[in-house]
């Protein structure tokens, strides 16, 4: 069966300091990837998303950056956090583009 | 930008009865989903409608889509404490992604 992890759970950042959230699947190849990010009791906003290794396709413009360096890992990154990048960060994935989506759990950002 | 908004905001039932939730949207689409999530918990897939269905069925959810309308509801049968969550409905545009709506913050009280 294909499980998906998400890492840290929560993080606490001062502002301007380096981020790196990864996620990985397992079970299955080739999965689109995704990463949302989640403000307090709204819904959700598609920050990157990918196809494949390499490709990443940018949702929203900010300061924060995605890769997908393996199959079935994806990692969302920021060189300087900002007070407006707390939040949820979620990630997921899918079989094809379009379909059912498998969320990881969640990492709560909170940027003092 | 937001396709799905779901009605109402918020949600309070007694244990036992049913709930109703609605969507709409604003474009066509392939398919329509619903999620369902728990406090600080990731999302989990409940139910996927198709352009082409009007009616799907899952356990105690019924889900229905009126594409003349560009709606969609989500019919919870017999509703139990568990079932106290977000839910959120999401809409597959053929454009490689989900556009979620806002949620709807459902209470089940004992």
């Amino acid at each position: 069966s294909q499980t998906i992890h998400q890492w840290p759970a929560t993080l606490v950042q001062p502002v301007g300091s380096p981020l790196s959230l990864e996620c990985t699947v397992e079970g299955t190849s080739n999965p689109n990837l995704y990463w949302y990010r989640q403000a307090a009791g709204r819904g959700l906003q598609l920050l990157f998303y990918s196809v494949g290794i390499g490709q990443i396709s940018s949702e929203v413009p900010q300061n924060l950056s995605a890769s997908r360096p393996q199959d079935r890992q994806f990692i969302l990154s920021s060189k300087k956090l900002l007070l407006s990048d707390s939040g949820f960060y979620l990630c997921a994935w899918s079989v094809v583009s379009g379909g059912e989506q498998y969320f990881g759990p969640g990492t709560r950002l909170t940027v003092t | 930008s937001q396709q799905g908004e779901e009605d109402p905001q918020a949600l309070s039932i007694q244990e036992g009865e049913n709930a109703t939730m609605n969507c709409s949207y604003k474009t066509s689409i392939n398919n329509l989903q619903w999620y369902r999530q728990n406090s600080g918990r990731g999302l989990v897939h409940l139910i996927l409608i198709r352009s082409n269905e009007r009616e799907k069925h899952s356990g105690r959810l019924r889900v229905t889509l009126d594409t003349s309308k560009k709606s969609s509801s989500l019919l919870i049968t017999a509703s139990r404490a568990a079932d106290t969550a977000s839910y959120f409905c999401a809409t597959d545009e053929a454009n490689s992604k989900l556009t979620f709506g806002k949620g709807i913050t459902l209470s089940v009280r004992p």
